[in-house]
């Protein structure tokens, strides 16, 4: 059970678009519909932005938007704003019950 | 308002046991369908996903640490305990708990911070 891999890091400019990608393998990512993704600022627990590959919870921006294909999810910001500097994690369902997270991704509003 | 907070020592000696408490409201943990996960975060680092503990009893943990953990839960106290051995300095992390209402994990804990050392 290794890692999704998704870049350190991904900088854009004031309300331009930026896509983070996290890639996984068939026996997760590929696998199953359940890719979500969190966002987390600096000394503060992640928080639930998209789940089941591209729905948004209640009150979650709709600049925030997850699609997937094959073993690769996405997270797309549109219009980035200042807020949106944080971390970016993914994290897939894995089969039996167990569960992968991400590497994690600094996002940088320049 | 479901919240989760997690408790426990803030440091721990090397080759000890670490235990923590995550003591959680809004919801009961005898809900079908329901778990509560750990998860960790060492400083700078990617979050990695340790344990599960469902509504039924059924547990799951990391493969890679399988060996060391162990995960239970009071329904009545509404509590999940996680309880890690052999500690070591590379365990120094942040600990969160996480409902787990489906298959993603929301909402978290604060997180408790954990520095092993001598």
């Amino acid at each position: 059970q290794s890692a999704l891999t998704q870049p350190a890091s991904v900088s854009g400019s004031l309300g331009q678009s930026i896509t983070i990608y996290c890639t996984g393998t068939s026996s997760d990512v590929g696998n199953y519909n359940f890719v979500s993704w969190s966002q987390q600022y600096p000394g503060k627990a992640p928080k639930l932005i998209i789940y089941e590959d591209n729905k948004r919870p209640s009150g979650v921006s709709n600049r925030f938007s997850g699609s997937k294909s094959g073993n690769t999810a996405s997270l797309t910001i549109s219009g980035l704003q200042a807020e949106d500097e944080a971390d970016y994690h993914c994290c897939s369902y894995a089969g039996s019950s167990s569960y992968v997270f991400g590497t994690g991704t600094k996002v940088t509003v320049l | 308002q479901i919240t989760l907070k997690e408790s426990g020592p803030t440091l721990v000696k090397p080759t000890q046991t670490l235990t923590l408490t995550c003591t959680f409201s809004g919801f009961s943990l005898s809900t079908n369908g329901l778990g509560v996960g750990w998860i960790r975060q060492p400083p700078e680092k990617a979050l990695e996903w340790l344990a599960l503990i469902y509504w039924d009893d059924d547990v799951r943990y990391n493969p890679s640490l399988e060996s060391r953990l162990t995960i239970t839960k009071d329904t009545s106290k509404s509590q999940v305990v996680l309880t890690m051995t052999n500690m070591d300095p590379v365990d120094t992390a942040t600990y969160y708990c996480a409902l787990r209402p489906y298959h993603w994990f929301d909402p978290w804990g604060q997180g408790t911070l954990v520095t092993v050392s001598s």
